[in-house]
């Protein structure tokens, strides 16, 4: 199974606007993060917003927060208030075991801001 | 701020040679790794590095390749016999323990003909 999953295939926004950009997951282990990171055309990679598992409350970073349904297996990333700078390529990934583990990406999800 | 810096941007090669590509971490960092990217496609995991020895590699990271941290600073990785389908970008990240999030460097666009 894949461990990270993001089956939106492009999304497109209407400047100002808030969306949303799915990730599901799997995994066994109790302690893991979850983390969004950004990919403009540029093709640097930025980071976003990271939830730890046991984290309660949902994560916020300004303009971005993220919907953790721990139950359902879900980490959706919510831009709020959509900019043109937004538009770029959108990869959630994990982390497994311990603190300094490796990333795993899902494959990413295109988002496109209309002015 | 500091960041991690890699060299060089772009790099093209012939199908057999060997490449070197370079990494600066961040400089009190401990925690290194290689990711990959082929085009379009997601981010993999390659190798990660903590204390002068790999931590964990995946099925990727064969024979062909090879990490090393040659000084106090420079974090490299080595391709002996490049083949096509080794094009690719690549990211160096680094981190300290326990620091959530791992900080990536601009990459390193292999280009294999």
């Amino acid at each position: 199974a894949q461990k990270i999953t993001q089956t939106q295939p492009g999304m497109f926004v209407q400047e100002k606007e808030a969306v949303t950009l799915d990730c599901t997951y799997d995994t066994s282990d109790q302690s893991y993060g979850l983390f969004w990171y950004k990919q403009p055309s540029s093709g640097e990679m930025i980071f976003l917003i990271y939830q730890g598992s046991y984290d309660e409350q949902n994560a916020t970073e300004g303009r971005y927060s993220l919907n953790f349904q721990k139950a359902r297996k879900s980490a959706n990333l919510v831009i709020s208030a959509s900019q043109l700078g937004d538009s770029a390529m959108y990869f959630c990934a994990m982390r497994e075991g311990g603190a300094n583990s490796k990333l795993t990406f899902g494959k990413g999800i295109t988002l496109s801001v209309r002015p | 701020e500091p960041e991690v810096t890699q060299t060089p941007s772009h790099q093209v090669t012939q199908m057999g040679q060997e490449v070197i590509l370079r990494c600066v971490p961040i400089s009190n960092h401990l925690y290194f790794y290689w990711y990959r990217q082929i085009l379009g496609q997601k981010v993999e995991f390659l190798v990660s590095f903590y204390n002068n020895e790999i931590s964990e590699k995946s099925e990727i990271f064969d024979d062909q390749f090879s990490v090393e941290r040659p000084d106090g600073s420079n974090f490299t990785l080595k391709i002996r016999s490049t083949k096509l389908e080794d094009s690719a970008m690549y990211f160096c990240a680094s981190t300290l323990r326990g620091l959530r999030e791992q900080f990536f460097g601009p990459g390193t666009r292999l280009t294999v003909l």
